[in-house]
């Protein structure tokens, strides 16, 4: 069975940092494309970022420069390294794995979630 | 980058069909997903690539594409059915998948 665990979430100052992790079981997180995608309180869904089977990582542009998205092959966990974090990045985020089949890809799985809080 | 369009809410008796719009530009040209986000909970996929239906989900829930509009269409709606909804898609031009809005339903 297929289970994504998100964890890392939590009260955080702007300008601080905080790491997000996503434990996957069931699945090699290695051979899938896994995601970041976030849903501000009230509001909808917002696609933050990929790494693909072959490891390359892609970026919203709201968070380009300042996040970034990796994996951990031997914990089977996908991490989500948040900097500089701004009251706008106040959201719960969710793991998600995608499948791809060109010229489309959609989101098969997706973790139960963890709130990140950015507040003073 | 890519916008999709949906309506903020539909309203619907129980027994009776809902349709879900998802606009954008020649949208009939690209694959749609639908996700299902009940309160408190994460999203789910109930239609993927334009109409296929993934195991578990009810053959209630099915999907169109065309032109500049997708539909999702839920026949005879449950009370169960109430939550929001979500297409996406992906951008071509950007290089990543794009949600719409959502939109809530509700069942009278």
């Amino acid at each position: 069975e297929v289970q994504l665990v998100e964890t890392g979430g939590g009260l955080i100052q702007p300008g601080g940092s905080l790491r997000l992790s996503c434990a996957a079981s069931g699945f090699t997180v290695s051979n899938n494309y896994m995601n970041w995608v976030r849903q501000a309180p009230g509001k909808g869904l917002e696609w933050v970022s990929v790494i693909y089977s072959g490891g390359s990582t892609y970026y919203a542009d709201s968070v380009k420069g300042r996040f970034t998205i990796s994996r951990d092959n031997s914990k089977n966990t996908l991490y989500l390294q948040m900097n500089n974090l701004r009251a706008e990045d106040t959201a719960v985020y969710y793991c998600a794995r995608s499948r791809w089949l060109p010229p489309s890809y959609y989101f098969d799985y997706w973790g139960q979630g963890t709130l990140v809080t950015v507040s003073s | 980058s890519y916008v999709l369009t949906q309506p903020p809410s539909v309203s619907v008796a129980p027994g009776k069909t809902a349709r879900i719009s998802c606009g954008g530009n020649n949208i009939g040209s690209k694959s749609v997903h639908w996700y299902q986000q009940r309160p408190g909970q994460a999203p789910v996929v109930v239609i993927y690539y334009d109409s296929d239906r993934p195991s578990g989900i009810p053959e209630r829930f099915s999907g169109s594409n065309s032109g500049n509009t997708a539909t999702l269409t839920i026949s005879r709606v449950e009370a169960g059915d109430e939550a929001d909804y979500y297409c996406q898609v992906w951008d071509s031009s950007s290089d990543h998948p794009v949600f719409g809005g959502g939109t809530k339903l509700t069942v009278l």
